[in-house]
């Protein structure tokens, strides 16, 4: 069974719009979260980690955590074209990033 | 910039055949690993080290062999490729505390 899991699989919004994105994960001794973007013929890249409960904010994108629930979510707002991409929700035991766990990708289309 | 290199970017073997997937990073990392990426299934981990000589098994290493020769290089080995390690292999490294750099894939076709 999949441990980290992510909805929805894809995702069309226009461009200005907001795009939010959905993660959870089964097993509990997950709590620390990062956010990968990873673009068409290229490797993933790190977007954002949240640790705590609440909101982090990073210029256009915002990461929500409730630890109580697993759940963690990434908000895209004023979404450009070049969001296009398929976002990673990864997770770990630890702060430190030595195993990662990755979803299997929500895949997001930013029409223009 | 911290950097991760794979090599080729593209390799066509044939069933039973032998194959070395090689990783280069130039960022002073401790950790390194090896990932395929397929449709439906996410990236897996197939192997990671947390310095040279060392090698943990990750979640899906049937088939596969790695080996650390330096801090810098990270070696993938499939001794008998079979047409299901057919995929896109990333190599990834980390300091451990800040998210992972990953190189731009290896894309593999066992026929």
């Amino acid at each position: 069974q999949q441990k980290v899991q992510q909805s929805p699989e894809s995702l069309s919004v226009p461009e200005g719009g907001m795009a939010s994105l959905n993660c959870t994960s089964s097993d509990r001794n997950f709590q620390y979260f990062w956010w990968y973007r990873q673009h068409s013929g290229e490797g993933p890249k790190a977007l954002m980690s949240i640790f705590s409960d609440g909101d982090k904010k990073e210029g256009r994108f915002t990461a929500h955590l409730n630890k109580a629930s697993l759940h963690v979510s990434l908000h895209i707002r004023d979404s450009q074209p070049s969001d296009s991409a398929l976002y990673f929700c990864a997770a770990s035991i630890t702060g430190n990033t030595g195993k990662l766990i990755f979803g299997l990708g929500t895949t997001l289309q930013v029409q223009p | 910039e911290a950097a991760v290199t794979q090599s080729p970017r593209n390799k066509v073997t044939v069933t039973g055949g032998n194959v070395t997937l090689s990783c280069r990073q130039t960022n002073s990392h401790n950790y390194m690993y090896w990932y395929r990426q397929d449709t439906g299934h996410g990236l897996r981990l197939i192997h990671y080290s947390y310095g040279a000589g060392n090698l943990q098994i990750g979640d899906v290493p049937d088939g596969y062999k790695a080996t650390r020769t330096t801090q810098e290089d990270f070696f993938l080995l499939l001794e008998l490729a079979s047409p299901s390690q057919t995929s896109l292999y990333f190599c990834a490294s980390s300091d451990g505390d800040s998210d992972y750099t990953f190189g731009s894939g290896t894309r593999l076709l066992v026929i």
